[in-house]
């Protein structure tokens, strides 16, 4: 069984630019989450996915956007970077959007938006 | 509010010494569930533990052990005879039901000196 990964691993934008960043699930898991953790800060909560849908959105601009795909895999992508957009992104997946299942997190992927 | 408060930013004890870390929920819920997650410095969140609301007993495994209190609101972990290998950031978190997503605090920084 293969655990969530993640790609790339680290990625320097400048201000203005679009980048996607890309999410491998955990084999079986049919529902993914997106967390946005600042520095020396806890993960935040910015969307999440079941079955290729949003299931659920934080406080985060539309700016940020995601796609699930058939094979479960998922994509975070963010429009007009802002240096605030700095931070490591974190992908869970889970094997339901259940309240009782445990989420399993990806390295994530180090953003710097200079 | 539905915050998760871990007033400990940083801790730092020698190996061997037993270590507590704080966490503090806020919720309006009868149901909720509550986690701690271990982030490493390789980046990824380990799930160490989920609790429900309605289950008081405080739980050990191994060298950690959970000590869950609704009166005073806290969930309460500690590392019995640490080893420098806990050393990490630990996030308590709690289920926010309506959009299946974790709050996490903003996390403890354990360091174990040899």
């Amino acid at each position: 069984e293969t655990g969530v990964t993640q790609s790339p691993t680290h990625l320097i934008k400048t201000r203005g630019q679009q980048v996607t960043l890309r999410c491998s699930s955990q084999s079986g898991h049919n529902t993914v989450s997106w967390y946005q953790q600042a520095l020396g800060q806890g993960p935040q909560f910015i969307f999440q996915y079941y079955r290729e849908e949003e299931n659920g959105r934080g406080n985060f601009p539309p700016r940020f956007s995601g796609l699930q795909f058939p094979n479960y895999s998922s994509e975070l992508n963010v429009n007009a970077l802002e240096l605030d957009d700095s931070a490591l992104y974190l992908c869970a997946s889970s094997l339901y959007r259940e309240i009782t299942d445990t989420q399993y997190f990806g390295p994530g992927t180090r953003l710097t938006v200079l | 509010a539905q915050k998760v408060t871990q007033a400990q930013t940083e801790i730092s004890v020698v190996e061997k010494e037993d270590v507590t870390l704080d966490c503090v929920y806020e919720t309006r819920d009868t149901t909720y569930y509550l986690f701690w997650y271990k982030q490493p410095p390789s980046g990824e969140l380990v799930f160490l533990i989920r609790r429900n609301s309605f289950d008081e007993q405080n739980e050990i495994s191994g060298r950690y052990s959970w000590n869950f209190q609704k009166s005073t609101s806290s969930f309460n972990f500690t590392i019995t005879a640490s080893q420098v290998v806990d050393s990490a950031v630990y996030f308590c978190g709690r289920w926010y039901s309506s959009a299946s997503k974790i709050i996490f605090g903003s996390g403890t920084r354990l360091s174990i000196r040899p």
